[in-house]
């Protein structure tokens, strides 16, 4: 198995403008997980979804952040409008149930 | 979910057992300890868990004690590649999030 794909892997961007990334779980889970990851603020849950419903978003930061998943095997967070305190490595995670979740490579945002 | 506390860094040479303490003393008789790392610029990665019993696997062992107030995470030949972030975590049985800390920074020098 490829294990979890994000895309991009890299993105800069001005601010304003709308940012959107992409997950493809592992084939087969059926939760899956956003995290953003700042110097900062350290490893933050934004978000993770069972059967493809969002179960928890409390860890969303406003309203310009939003999350589908409109199948099993493809996710999106998005943006709009980014600022720069969007800036950081987000992460994509799948799990099957309450098991260990598997880690995609991130998408480091960079917001001018 | 309980909280952990874990040492800030540590250091360790290569070839020798690294061992990492995690305190959770708040820990409930239905929630597990996990320890996951993140080698720096790639997402983290499961390692180990376990609920009262010690565990081992191929990458390392987890010795919890009795009382399941603190665990202690072994890598027992550390090498230049553990050098990494360790997470412990503590997770209730079922659930479905992880919530990670800040963990520990673990140097494996030559």
């Amino acid at each position: 198995d490829a294990g979890v794909i994000q895309s991009p892997r890299h993105e800069v961007t001005e601010m304003g403008q709308e940012v959107t990334l992409r997950c493809k779980p592992i084939s087969g889970h059926n939760s899956l997980f956003w995290y953003r990851q700042t110097m900062m603020r350290g490893l933050e849950l934004l978000i993770y979804f069972n059967n493809n419903v969002p179960i928890d978003d409390s860890g969303m930061p406003e309203d310009r952040f939003s999350a589908k998943m409109p199948n099993a095997s493809f996710s999106t967070l998005k943006i709009q409008p980014s600022e720069p305190r969007d800036s950081a490595v987000y992460f994509c995670a799948s799990s099957y149930g309450p098991g260990e979740l598997f880690f995609g490579e991130g998408s480091r945002l960079t917001v001018l | 979910d309980a909280k952990t506390t874990q040492p800030t860094s540590m250091d360790c040479a290569e070839g020798r057992a690294a061992n990492l303490p995690c305190n959770h003393s708040t820990i409930s008789g239905n929630e597990y300890v996990y320890w996951y790392r993140q080698i720096h610029s790639q997402g983290p990665q499961y390692i180990i868990h376990g609920l009262k019993n010690n565990e081992t696997n191929e990458m390392a062992s987890l010795i919890i004690t009795e009382d399941r107030k603190s665990s202690t995470l072994i890598l027992p030949h550390a090498t230049l590649r553990d050098t990494a972030v360790y997470y412990c975590i503590v997770r209730p049985q079922g659930a479905q999030k992880l919530v990670f800390g800040q963990g520990t920074r673990l140097t494996i020098n030559p």
